[in-house]
C-alpha cells in the first residue's frame, strides 16, 4: 500500500518551453501533497504544499508563477514548470500525505533536463 | 523542527547489521523522529518513525534513548540493496506543520 507515482520520469525540453509533471497517490487518498527539488549530490528542497482544492504554499525563494501547482483531486497534483531554463534542470519529487495518517510517502521523482 | 546530525558516511559488510546513529539533542516533546532511505536516482522510501519507545517493522528497528536525544536505525541483516543515503528527520506530528526537512543524511555502503 501507500503508493505514489510520478509522470513522465525523465522529460528533456527546450528551453522556454513548460513541462508538466504528475503525481499521483494510487492506493490512497492524499489531501496533501508537497514538491521537492533535489540538484545533483544534494539534499531533498522543499518546493511547495499542495492542498487539495486550495492554492498550494510555496516555500520562501521558489516563484509561484513559475512553478505551477494544482491539486485538482485527492489523488492528483500536477507542477508545471513555465518558461523552463537549463538552471531548472533537476529531479523533482513528489510525496502524499495518507489523509488519515500522518506518514508521508514519495513518488520515484522525474528527472527534467532542460536544453 | 529540531535539527539532526547524522555521520556522512558508513561501511557495512553484507550479512551484517547496520547501525546508522542519530543525534537530536534538541528534540522537543512533541516530535517524532522519522527514518526515510533514498536509493540513487529513485524517491525517499519511508522507513520507519516513533516518538519515545523502540519501533521495529519488517525493515528495521527504530532504537530511541531515553532522553530522546539520539536514535539509532538498525537494518538487521544487510544486503546490497540496502545501500543509500539515509535520512534522520525530526518533525512534529500533526495535520497542521507536515514539512520534512531533509538533512546530508549518511551514505551506507554495503560491502559484498
Amino acid at each position: 500500500g501507500a503508493v505514489v507515482s510520478q509522470h513522465p520520469s525523465r522529460v528533456i525540453c527546450k528551453s522556454g518551453t513548460s513541462v508538466k509533471i504528475e503525481c499521483r497517490s494510487l492506493d490512497f487518498q492524499a489531501t496533501t501533497m508537497f514538491w521537492y527539488r533535489q540538484f545533483p549530490k544534494q539534499s531533498l528542497m522543499l518546493m511547495a504544499t499542495s492542498n487539495e482544492g486550495s492554492k498550494a504554499t510555496y516555500e520562501q525563494g521558489v516563484e509561484k508563477d513559475k512553478f505551477l501547482i494544482n491539486h485538482a483531486s485527492l489523488t492528483l497534483s500536477t507542477l508545471t514548470v513555465t518558461s523552463a531554463h537549463p538552471e531548472d534542470s533537476s529531479f523533482y519529487i513528489c510525496s502524499a500525505r495518507v489523509v488519515s495518517g500522518d506518514t508521508q510517502y514519495f513518488g520515484p521523482g522525474t528527472r527534467l533536463t532542460v536544453l | 523542527d529540531a535539527k539532526t546530525t547524522q555521520p556522512p558516511s558508513m561501511d557495512c559488510a553484507e550479512g551484517r547489521a547496520a547501525n546508522l546513529p542519530c543525534n537530536h539533542s534538541t528534540i522537543s516533546g512533541n516530535e517524532y523522529v522519522y527514518w526515510y532511505r533514498q536509493i540513487h536516482s529513485q524517491g525517499p522510501q519511508y522507513i520507519i518513525h516513533g516518538l519515545k519507545n523502540n519501533e521495529t517493522n519488517e525493515m528495521a528497528s527504530l532504537i530511541i534513548t531515553e532522553d530522546r536525544k539520539s536514535s539509532t536505525l538498525i537494518l538487521p541483516h544487510a544486503t546490497l540493496r540496502d545501500t543509500a543515503v539515509y535520512y534522520c528527520i525530526v518533525r512534529v506530528a500533526n495535520f497542521g506543520n507536515e514539512k520534512l526537512t531533509f538533512g546530508t543524511g549518511t551514505r551506507l555502503t554495503i560491502i559484498p
